[in-house]
């Protein structure tokens, strides 16, 4: 069974581009999860769907990242413009039902660099 | 509010030496813990998780960890590491495990073991 797949591993931008983020959960899995890790630092929760709805998307920071889900398979997060701050990793998670945090399966990883 | 804290971002150890990795938590109410490891170029993999009962729990790849809850710490331990252990390794904690929001991780504690 393949696992969560990301596409880029690595981005390198320049302040202002944009950047899309792409998330391959497992299959069958109803649940994707979109989490940031900045500089090292805690690992923090973006938005969670349940399949192409977005069940919350509370830890979004402002309206330059936007989050789709079309078909309720594949989600991408794109970063538009982008700033210096938005550099980091990007994880996506997916899990077959939401009654457990951790039934969440990780993806590698998407490592975001903006210069 | 919950924060996570791990005090140690580096921790270099010998191959069949003990490691303890600190995990410290503050929350105003019950939580469940969790322990996460990435080895390099992997999604995180959950190591082992307290939900209730006993408060030593024991996960994969011979690491264990103790609840302790008038300390508010879960600290993870394995007797006798090897070089393949060697991964960053993050502490969670979640006041109710329904939601993905409710996941917060410590800053991660990377372990490096040395032949």
């Amino acid at each position: 069974e393949a696992g969560v797949t990301q596409f880029p591993s690595h981005s390198v931008i320049e302040k202002g581009q944009t950047v899309t983020l792409r998330c391959d959960p497992i299959s069958g899995h109803d649940n994707l999860y979109w989490y940031r890790r900045v500089m090292g630092k805690e690992i923090k929760f973006l938005l969670h769907f349940v399949k192409e709805s977005k069940q919350d998307e509370s830890g979004m920071p402002n309206n330059r990242f936007l989050a789709e889900r079309t078909g309720g398979t594949y989600s991408t997060l794109k970063v538009q413009p982008a700033e210096l701050e938005d550099s980091g990793v990007y994880f996506c998670a997916s899990s077959q039902d939401s009654a457990g945090a951790w039934k969440q399966y990780f993806g590698p990883g998407t490592r975001l660099t903006v210069t | 509010a919950q924060s996570v804290t791990q005090l140690d971002s580096q921790v270099p150890v010998f191959e069949e030496a003990p490691v303890e990795l600190r995990c410290n938590y503050s929350s105003s109410v019950s939580v469940y813990l969790f322990w996460y490891v990435q080895y390099p170029n992997q999604g995180l993999q959950l190591l082992l998780k307290y939900l209730s009962g006993s408060t030593l729990v024991k996960g994969i790849n011979g690491f264990e960890a103790e609840f302790n809850k008038s300390q508010t710490s879960f600290h993870l331990r394995k007797p006798s590491v090897h070089i393949s252990d060697t991964a960053e390794y993050f502490c969670a904690v979640s006041d109710r495990p329904g939601s993905a929001r409710q996941l917060t991780f410590g800053s991660g504690t990377q372990l490096t073991v040395l032949p």
